[in-house]
């Protein structure tokens, strides 16, 4: 089973504009940690934004935000004022066992979102 | 700041032949994750070392290896290469003594194109 879901293959944007993208997540361990990075098309892969399963508040970090809906199991990401450097592919990843303020788990990926921004 | 180094950043190769990459982690980082991302694909996670020991694994297959040295470096060799290996391959470093809002550091990645 997917543990990882991102439905939306493409997304297009107008320039200044905000963005959503989808990201619903399955796991039965109660501590885990939610990760979003960037890959541009020169492939490197760029740290966004953290959610753990325990923070009561919803990430932000600058432009992004994350939308975290516990019950919903599902992480979307919000990129406020889109600009054209923000065109890239978009990973949403989960790293479980996420407990004690340590954590050496691997990330399991989500099939990643294009986001085309347009001026 | 330092970030996670890997080499070589393009490899061209042969079908049948060998190939070793290597990943130098992000200093004081303790632990080293290999992931493969295939062409279009998300990135799958291979295997993973903490303190020069394996301490996960994923997807490798038999005719990949790795290991990490006592300067914490790591070298993924892989044997037999097929058409399918080839790929964009990461490494990434934490530590285990990091705060959980830490992510993995990624390294620009070797690109592998099997010939």
């Amino acid at each position: 089973a997917q543990k990882i879901t991102q439905t939306q293959p493409g997304m297009f944007v107008q320039e200044k504009e905000a963005v959503t993208l989808d990201c619903t997540y399955d796991t039965s361990d109660p501590s885990y940690g939610l990760f979003w990075y960037k890959q541009p098309s020169s492939g490197e892969m760029i740290f966004l934004i953290y959610q753990g399963s325990y923070d009561q508040q919803n990430a932000t970090e600058g432009r992004y935000s994350l939308n975290f809906q516990k019950a919903r199991k599902s992480a979307n990401l919000v990129i406020s004022a889109s600009q054209l450097g923000d065109s890239a592919m978009y990973f949403c990843a989960m790293r479980e066992g996420d407990a004690g303020g340590t954590s050496y788990g691997k990330l399991t990926f989500g099939q990643g979102t294009i986001l085309t921004v347009h001026p | 700041a330092a970030g996670v180094i890997q080499s070589p950043r393009h490899l061209i190769k042969e079908k049948r032949e060998t190939a070793t990459l290597k990943c130098y982690p992000i200093p004081r980082h303790d632990t080293v994750y290999w992931y493969q991302q295939g062409p279009g694909q998300d990135p799958q996670f291979l295997i993973s070392f903490y303190e020069k020991m394996q301490s996960d694994k994923g997807s490798i297959p038999d005719r990949f290896s790795a290991q990490q040295f006592s300067d914490y470096h790591s070298e993924l060799n892989m044997s037999s290469l097929e058409l399918g290996d080839s790929a964009l391959y990461f490494c990434a470093s934490s530590t285990q003594g990091q705060a959980r809002d830490q992510p993995q550091h990624f390294g620009d990645g070797t690109r592998l194109s099997i010939l």
